[in-house]
């Protein structure tokens, strides 16, 4: 599976974008990327995927880059409520020839907003 | 709301003494899946289940065993829970099992090993 490389920590100010950025060089061609996150002592949420094209939804917008080797989660007007670890991952694809869209976490990147 | 449910939310067990995790869904999901997360640690995937069929990842214990009686639950069962074994465990679901269906995870059951 393609592995990916975020930074372990950033911060914001509350009400400005986030910018969340990962990089994934070894993706292949199908293989879509993903960003879920984690608020503190709770279960992962999903926020939103992609595989080519930017994405936009009511949480965050994906922006992919041409070569699909990296991508930026960008939050655009973060709220305290938005400090949590952010996961990159992209889904193993096949294992042994049987497909069922494996997550392997990271470390993730640690999202602190700042009043 | 359609969602995924853990009970219960904290569970304390003897060293020893089994224990079982359970979750529900009422997404109506094919694919059920369990993980394990530890301390500042990323969540680990333990199992999973396609409807009826079960698929173990390599590295799982085999402490850990895992039930689905129907479409809604699923059970997590540790024979002989040992220290190591404290951790959250979360469940989740997903539509299928490929990589283009998100996974909708419950809020967790932290397991405490006494």
């Amino acid at each position: 599976d393609a592995k990916t490389t975020q930074p372990p920590s950033m911060d914001c100010a509350e009400g400005r974008a986030a910018n969340l950025p990962c990089n994934h060089s070894t993706i292949s061609g199908n293989e879509y990327v993903y960003w879920y996150r984690q608020i503190h002592s709770q279960g992962p949420q999903y926020i939103i995927h992609g595989l080519k094209n930017n994405e936009t939804n009511e949480m965050a917008s994906l922006i992919i880059t041409e070569d699909r080797k990296s991508s930026t989660l960008i939050l655009p007007h973060a709220t305290l409520r938005d400090t949590a670890v952010y996961y990159c991952i992209v889904p193993i694809e096949y294992d042994g020839g049987t497909s069922y869209g494996k997550l392997t976490f990271g470390q993730g990147t640690i999202l602190t907003v700042h009043p | 709301d359609a969602m995924v449910i853990q009970n219960p939310r904290y569970q304390v067990t003897q060293f020893g003494k089994p224990v079982t995790l359970s979750c529900s869904q009422t997404l109506n999901h094919n694919v059920m899946y369990w993980y394990q997360q530890k301390s500042s640690q990323a969540p680990k995937l333990l199992f999973h289940y396609y409807d009826k069929d079960f698929n173990n990842e390599a590295d799982t214990p085999d402490n850990f065993q895992s039930r689905r009686p129907n479409t809604s639950f699923c059970f997590l069962d540790i024979r002989s829970p040992g220290l190591g074994d404290a951790a959250m465990y979360l469940c989740a679901t997903s539509r299928g099992a490929n990589t283009y269906n998100e996974q909708f995870f419950g809020p967790g059951t932290r397991l405490t090993v006494l």
